[in-house]
């Protein structure tokens, strides 16, 4: 089975900080996907990547940034924490670039910015 | 514009009842896929089934079943005999080829399932 591991379950953070949220899978998925769920708003887009040091916005990367220097890991990084970055975030990841493959989703990061 | 719309937010039911989550989705292209996500209360999101936009079949999968309407572009799911752990919120989603990658999911907004004993 695929295994996609999310650093954390529970982060809390304050306004400014840096945040790194940390995902790993384990079954060499050539794409990997950042979103954040909130209530009303279902899952958006944050960042997705296709190939190691390659990454494109999704339909939301204000406030974001994403780093993938090995196949197996991608970062969110929050440059400057902000409390309405309050969220669940949920990395994925994929097996190819045809679109038919399923999607395989960690447990996700509930993250709070005080 | 891609869009899955999920009109029902919350449901609630008692166990042994049947239940309809549905999905109404628009595209321009030809060949798209759809899909199905379980989120229970742990927070992962399951993948259930997939289906392409040529493959009109319904499915079914022990007490799940799917009914893909091309005509009126509605993907919808039944659970048959709702059981408590059956609970989650369900989300419909469609693949938007127009991206780079080619794999980026549109996800509709969840229908929370809530079943009572």
């Amino acid at each position: 089975d695929v295994k996609v591991t999310q650093s954390s379950r529970y982060l809390v953070k304050r306004t400014g900080e840096k945040v790194f949220l940390e995902c790993v899978q384990d079954m060499d998925h050539e794409n990997m996907f950042w979103y954040r769920q909130d209530p009303g708003l279902g899952l958006r887009l944050i960042y997705f990547s296709y190939d190691v040091k390659m990454k494109e916005k999704g339909d939301i990367p204000e406030g974001y940034s994403v780093s993938r220097e090995k196949k197996e890991r991608f970062s969110l990084i929050l440059e400057s924490a902000s409390t309405n970055q309050t969220s669940m975030y949920l990395c994925a990841s994929s097996l190819s670039l045809q679109s038919n493959q399923p999607q395989h989703f960690g447990d996700g990061t509930r993250l709070s910015i005080l | 514009a891609q869009k899955v719309t999920q009109a029902q937010t919350e449901i609630s039911v008692v166990e042994k009842e049947d239940v309809t989550l549905d999905c109404v989705y628009e595209t321009r292209d030809t060949t798209y896929y759809l899909f199905w996500y379980k989120q229970p209360p742990s927070g992962e999101l399951v993948f259930l089934i997939r289906r392409n936009s040529f493959d009109e079949q319904n499915e079914i999968s022990g007490r799940y079943s799917w009914n893909f309407q091309k005509s009126t572009s509605s993907f919808n799911f039944t659970i048959t005999a709702s059981q408590v752990v059956d609970s989650a919120v369900y989300f419909c989603a469609l693949s938007d080829p127009t991206n780079q990658a080619g794999t980026a999911l549109i996800f509709g907004k969840g229908t929370t399932l809530s079943v009572s004993s």
